[in-house]
């Protein structure tokens, strides 16, 4: 079970702007500065398009942009594509020195 | 440009054991650390297992502890994560991803995977 919660879904029309939120159930988790965020089509590896809270990857669109307040990390989408529907997920440390990943946010371009 | 391969997954008997391999390149793989990542059939992301640049320090999820053991080759830019004991519940894709140099996160690069399925 993961520490970090996510949505199960969200959707969009394109042009508009959606926010994922990744919050650590823990008091200790999310609380430093190395979430990061991945996407993953349908049969793909995922894709790393956010780091360290809201660093971008050389490459990755500037639509992509991430947050964070207290214990709840954000990424946010803006100018939505028909090729931003994908599932995106988060990712951070532990206070045991191990990695979780969010349960994962099924996004939907309408 | 990064390229890691995965392979050596494969259907198993519970109780039986694997071997995966990650063959890097594109980038000095003795100075990077390293890590498995699994996604089980319609399910999430699950980190597995990390290891340092040099090898020494090791990391696990407590699901694997004690029956997976993760290591490298940095001569043979290869990664490997040997799986013993398997579970129906470690059915899954396998990942292998490069890490920064000091760091388990994020994952910078990753492979297309290698399934592996248990089951009698």
């Amino acid at each position: 079970q993961s520490a970090l919660t996510q949505p199960a879904s969200v959707s969009g029309s394109p042009g508009q702007s959606i926010t994922i939120s990744c919050t650590g159930t823990f008091s200790d988790v999310v609380h430093d500065d190395y979430v990061s965020w991945y996407q993953q089509h349908p049969g793909e590896a995922p894709k790393l398009i956010i780091y360290d809270v809201f660093n971008r990857p050389s490459g990755v669109s500037d639509r992509f942009s991430g947050s964070k307040s207290g214990n709840t990390a954000s990424l946010t989408i803006s100018g939505l594509l028909p090729e931003d529907e994908a599932d995106y997920f988060c990712a951070s440390y532990t206070s045991s020195i191990t990695v979780d990943f969010g349960g994962g946010t099924k996004l939907t371009v309408l | 440009e990064v390229v890691l391969v995965e392979s050596g997954g494969g259907l198993v008997q519970p109780g039986g054991s694997l071997r995966l391999s990650c063959a890097a390149s594109g980038f000095p793989f003795g100075t990077y650390a390293m890590s498995w990542a699994r996604q089980a059939p319609g399910k999430g992301l699950e980190w597995v297992s990390g290891i340092s640049y040099n090898g020494y320090a090791t990391y696990y999820t407590d699901s694997v502890k004690g029956r997976f053991t993760i290591y490298r080759d940095n001569s043979k830019n290869t990664l490997f994560l040997q799986m013993n004991s398997l579970r129906a519940d470690d059915t899954a894709v396998y990942y292998c991803a490069k890490n920064p140099a000091r760091a388990l996160l994020p994952f910078d690069y990753w492979g297309r995977g290698t399934l592996v399925t248990v089951s009698s």
